[in-house]
């Protein structure tokens, strides 16, 4: 079945320091790639997606680029700032499905 | 601008008692969903509502699940005796349509609901 895989956390940062966030992928056929992000207190905001192979999704200097090679869809962002502190869930949904497959999310936090 | 919101933001019970979860989606939207994550694990997805029934729902979604759009604003969830293995984050999310343009699912807070 389908499954996401997120590098566990939390990653700890401090400001302007570059940030990756790993994510890989199992699925049948061309699924559509999803970054979501939960800040303290609120729900999941969609942060990107990408729905094809070698598509850049980006938003709010965030970057990740859907490779099916390597079935991933890593996170990335040149500077961070501490009010990029929060959780984020890489997701999938497979062609012509409706209901992502979360990852566990991972836990950022930018120190100042 | 408009969002999901939950309540309550944390839900302390016993276990056996009945619990229900509160969520007020976005007012235009007519899909709605509530998924689940136990500290530490996946986002799960437990079921999906659309004009007044179930449209889909998965193997985490038992007999003692129900959900509810009782008025034209609240949609519930519904514990009837919970367990331990209950306890988790608790999302509602809504969306205007299921598929193609307009699906994105706008997801609330969450309650944490914790079983003792």
């Amino acid at each position: 079945g389908n499954s996401v895989t997120q590098m566990e956390g939390p990653v700890t940062l401090s400001e302007e320091a570059f940030l990756t966030i790993n994510c890989t992928y199992t699925a049948t056929g061309y699924p559509s790639l999803f970054w979501y992000v939960q800040y303290p207190g609120e729900g999941l905001q969609l942060l990107l997606k990408a729905t094809k192979a070698d598509d850049k999704g980006s938003n709010k200097g965030f970057e990740a680029t859907y490779r099916k090679e390597t079935t991933s869809f890593h996170l990335e962002k040149g500077s961070v700032q501490v009010s990029d502190s929060a959780v984020y869930f890489c997701a999938l949904k497979k062609v012509f499905g409706y209901i992502p497959t979360f990852g566990r999310g991972t836990s950022l936090i930018v120190h100042p | 601008e408009p969002e999901v919101t939950q309540t309550p933001s944390h839900q302390v019970t016993q276990m056996g008692q009945e619990v229900i979860l509160r969520c007020v989606p976005i007012s235009n939207h007519l899909y709605f969903y509530w998924y689940r994550q136990i500290l530490g694990q996946k986002v799960e997805f437990l079921v999906s509502f659309y004009n007044n029934e179930i449209s889909e729902k998965s193997e985490i979604f038992d007999d003692q699940f129900s959900v509810e759009r009782p008025d034209g604003s609240n949609f519930t969830l519904k514990i009837r005796s919970t367990k331990l293995e209950d306890s988790a984050m608790y999302f509602c999310a809504s969306s205007a349509r299921r598929e193609g343009p307009y699906n994105e699912q706008f997801f609330g807070p969450g309650t944490r609901l914790t079983v003792l």
